[in-house]
């Protein structure tokens, strides 16, 4: 149990093109999903937080304008890129939270998705 | 804003030799998760600690959560060639309600 896909797994695109990636909870129902982005050889930084049916709330730094992300059901959110630069080439992973029959929290993470952008 | 200091931040052995890795913080977390990732690939999940002074044991590997909270460690034991990868911490904040990720342990096991 406790599978969280992504698609695509591996995306390059143009420079100014917008980039959708999807990511969804296959076996349970996740009220808030979390985007990292991961540049090569360091570890996870959080971009922001999604939660069903609100807005995501962004940490600092990241542009809400530039990643739309958007959580439309209890197992599916998406990351946008919008107007990709090659500077926003990166490893980009999501991860599902809830909360576990022993009430612990725990976050099952998807498999990632490498963007280049050219 | 909380911070999770990992170390070493590169490790290489011997197959065999034993290791202990260190996640640091000056918060406190109400659980701490330890991962290792592929490259390429999402972390995945190893262990989760919720009570301070809690320890637990994987096989070869023994996780430990601070008293406070604040700080645990990852122990191997007769490292193998497979346990080669980056080891991540992660603190998840009661109050911020979101995962803070420490800075990594890359580890190299040489056969």
């Amino acid at each position: 149990g406790a599978v969280v896909s992504q698609h695509p797994s591996r995306v390059i695109c143009k420079s100014g093109t917008s980039v959708k990636i999807e990511c969804r909870s296959l076996d349970f129902q996740a009220t808030t999903m979390f985007w990292y982005r991961q540049f090569p050889k360091q570890s996870l930084m959080l971009m922001a937080t999604s939660n069903e049916g609100s807005k995501a709330t962004y940490e600092q730094g990241v542009e809400k304008d530039k990643f739309l992300i958007n959580h439309a059901s209890l197992t599916l959110s998406t990351l946008t890129v919008t107007s990709a630069h090659p500077e926003d080439s990166s490893f980009y992973i999501c991860s599902a939270f809830t909360l576990t029959l022993n009430l612990s929290d725990e976050q099952f993470f998807g498999p990632g998705t490498r963007l280049t952008v050219l | 804003t909380q911070l999770l200091e990992q170390s070493p931040q590169f490790l290489s052995i011997q197959e065999g030799e034993n290791l202990t890795v260190y996640c640091n913080s000056s918060s406190v977390f109400s659980s701490l998760q330890w991962y290792r990732q592929e490259p390429g690939e999402g972390p995945v999940l190893l262990v989760t600690v919720v009570t301070g002074g809690e320890v637990k044991k994987l096989k070869r590997l023994t996780f430990q959560f601070g008293d406070a909270r604040k700080d645990s460690s990852l122990h191997i034991t007769a490292a193998q060639p497979g346990d080669t990868g980056l080891y991540l911490c992660a603190g998840f904040g009661s109050r911020t309600y979101k995962y803070i990720f420490g800075t990594g342990t890359r580890l190299k096991v040489l056969a």
